[in-house]
This record gives structure tokens, sequence and C-alpha cells, in this order.
């Protein structure tokens, strides 16, 4: 199957800092990718989907300003958590449509775990 | 919220028993598909059915699909340690690409 990679997978940073984390398609083209928020022992909430060249769509309960997504190529988005506080400390994970599935079909980043202290 | 539910929230089965998960879901749909999750790990693609399937069967796992009921099963048989993971259903909205995820259901199987 197609392989979604994310980096970092586990970062610790102080309150107040930004953080990068970036979701790689590695071996497919994605139109369309997703990043979702996972608090402990919760389950997995769609933060917003991103498209290739285009600005992306948060859900709602998002904020935009804080969660700066980019999908400059049709492999690669970022997800910037700009000041950053302990609240934001959770799992972050993206996945990947290529728009070529006949059902839709997502690949899931292994997700990076977010530390604010 | 769109959010799907699944239940039990939580369920803790011995070695060799039957685990059954149910989900329940909100909108129409283009297919369904179970998930499982390692403790702080990322997601396993398991299986996925289509709307217009009812039963879908991948090695010990059966998967059934009701749409009049909006609603799913996973069964395991014959459980094993290894099983032991939190495991969730996610739907597709029709007409879009956007997957909502079931509140999922911790499994534990006891050696």
């Amino acid at each position: 199957g197609a392989v979604v990679s994310q980096h970092p997978s586990r970062v610790i940073c102080k309150s107040g800092t930004s953080v990068k984390i970036e979701c790689r398609s590695l071996d497919f083209q994605a139109t369309t990718m997703f990043w979702y928020r996972q608090f402990p022992k919760q389950s997995l909430m769609l933060m917003a989907t991103s498209n290739e060249g285009s600005k992306a769509t948060y859900e709602q309960g998002v904020e935009k300003d804080k969660f700066l997504i980019n999908h400059a190529s049709l492999t690669l988005s970022t997800l910037t958590v700009t000041s950053a506080h302990p609240e934001d400390s959770s799992f972050y994970i993206c996945s990947a449509a290529s728009g070529k599935s006949s059902y839709n079909e997502q690949f899931f980043g292994p997700g990076t775990r977010l530390t604010v202290l | 919220s769109q959010q799907g539910e699944e239940d039990p929230q939580a369920l803790s089965i011995q070695e060799g028993e039957n685990a059954t998960m149910n989900c329940s879901y909100k909108t129409s749909i283009n297919n369904l598909q179970w998930y499982r999750q390692n403790s702080g790990r990322g997601l396993v693609h398991l299986i996925l059915i289509r709307s217009n399937e009812r039963e879908k069967h991948s090695g010990r796992l059966r998967v059934t699909l009701d749409t009049s009921k909006k609603s799913s099963s996973l069964l395991i048989t014959a459980s094993r340690a290894a099983d032991t993971a939190s495991y969730f259903c996610a739907t597709d909205l029709s007409g879009t690409y956007k997957y909502i995820f079931g509140t999922g259901t911790r499994l534990k199987v006891l050696a």
C-alpha cells in the first residue's frame, strides 16, 4: 500500500514556541491531505483538510491562525503549531488521499507526539 | 457532532474468546473502515466495507454493515494477546473525502 511518513515522530518544546510537523506521501501524489489530533484515550478528531495549492479548510472550533497548514506540493503538507501551549500537547496524525481510489481511501502517517512544557 | 459512537468503550476478554465491537454513525456513507491502534502508535488499516456490502471477512476478522440502522460490527475470533489495542471505525461522508472516526473500543486480551 501507499506510504505516508511524518517528521518528527516526537517533539518536546517550551511554551510559546512554534513547532512544524511534516507529512509526506512517499510513493504517490496526494491531492488531499488531512490533519487529525488525538488526545490520550480519545478518538481522532479531524482538524483540517488541505488541497495542494489552495488554502486549507478547517473544522469548526479549530483556530486557523494557530494551526497553520501548508500543502505546497503533491507530496508534502506541513502543520505548524504556533505559540504552542501545554493544552496543545497531543498526538497529531496526518493522512493522504491520491484522489484516484474508487472508495476515498486515505493512507495514514505514523503520527507525531507533541509535548509542550 | 458527527462523530460516530462505538460500544463498548472498553472490553476485556480471555485469549481464545471472540471480541465484538459495534459502531454507529449518523450520516450517509460511501464506505466504512476499521482501524487498530496500539498504544501511542499510528493506525493500522484492518478492513474496508462498502455501503453496498453487508459482510466482509479478512482472516480472523468479520465485519458487518447495516446501512438501514447506520451501524457496523467488528468481530475478532479466537483472540490473542497481540490483539490488545484500540479499535476505531471510520466513515467517510458521502460526497467528501472526510473521515469521521468513532469513539473507539479499547480491547484487552488476557493471556
